[in-house]
């Protein structure tokens, strides 16, 4: 069945260092692929998405590109703050009959000053 | 818009309790999703719902869980009699359509003693 693998954590950076959070995934088909954010005490959002090949998605300076020859979306940022310390979830959907999204384990990155 | 909203924050029960978990989805959104997270099982799917109707609830770990959505507002989750390995935080989320992603809750955090 269809999986996302993350890299393991926890992942601690300095502030302004450069980040990389690896995701590797199988799937059927052609899947849409996400990258959610989970600060303490809340739920999970939406952080950045890729729905085709080579899609690149953006936000806050977070940026993941869909590579369908290397099954990845690597989650990758220039310069962490501390604010960015969290936990970061990679998913994917598949579409079809199933509808659900598949998250990965989850890599919590913790940034200090 | 408000968000999808989770009732209650908090819920402290002793062992054989019922307790109902709430949860008031995005208007418009048509697809609703229960997960539990743990630090040992992660992030887990329990059911979800596409128009009010359960499509699969696979998830659920046992007879004593059930879940509801008598309409597009409205979903419950029960757990009857409740176990102190029931103890997590309850996810709702909310999405358009299969494939957009999710929009998450803040979560209800079960303890059962």
């Amino acid at each position: 069945g269809d999986s996302v693998t993350q890299m393991e954590g926890p992942v601690t950076l300095s502030e302004e260092a450069f980040l990389t959070i690896n995701c590797t995934y199988t799937a059927t088909g052609y899947p849409s692929l996400f990258w959610y954010v989970q600060y303490p005490g809340e739920g999970l959002q939406l952080l950045l998405k890729a729905t085709k090949a080579d899609d690149k998605g953006s936000n806050k300076g977070f940026e993941a590109t869909y590579r369908k020859e290397t099954t990845s979306f690597h989650l990758e940022k220039g310069s962490v703050q501390v604010s960015d310390s969290a936990v970061y979830f990679c998913a994917l959907n598949s579409g079809g009959s199933q509808g659900n999204l598949i998250f990965g384990k989850g890599t919590k990155l913790s940034v200090k000053p | 818009d408000a968000g999808v909203i989770q009732s209650p924050r908090h819920e402290v029960t002793e062992m054989g309790q019922e307790v109902t978990l709430r949860c008031k989805p995005i208007s418009g959104h048509n697809s609703l999703f229960w997960y539990r997270q743990t630090m040992m099982r992660g992030l887990e799917l329990l059911i979800y719902f596409n128009n009010n109707v359960p499509i699969d609830d696979s998830g659920m770990p046992e007879d004593r869980f059930s879940a509801k959505m008598p309409n597009a507002s409205f979903s419950t989750l029960k757990i009857q009699p409740s176990e102190p390995r029931d103890s997590a935080v309850y996810f709702c989320a909310s999405s358009p359509l299969f494939g957009y992603g999710y929009t998450f809750g803040s979560g209800t955090r079960l303890t059962v003693v």
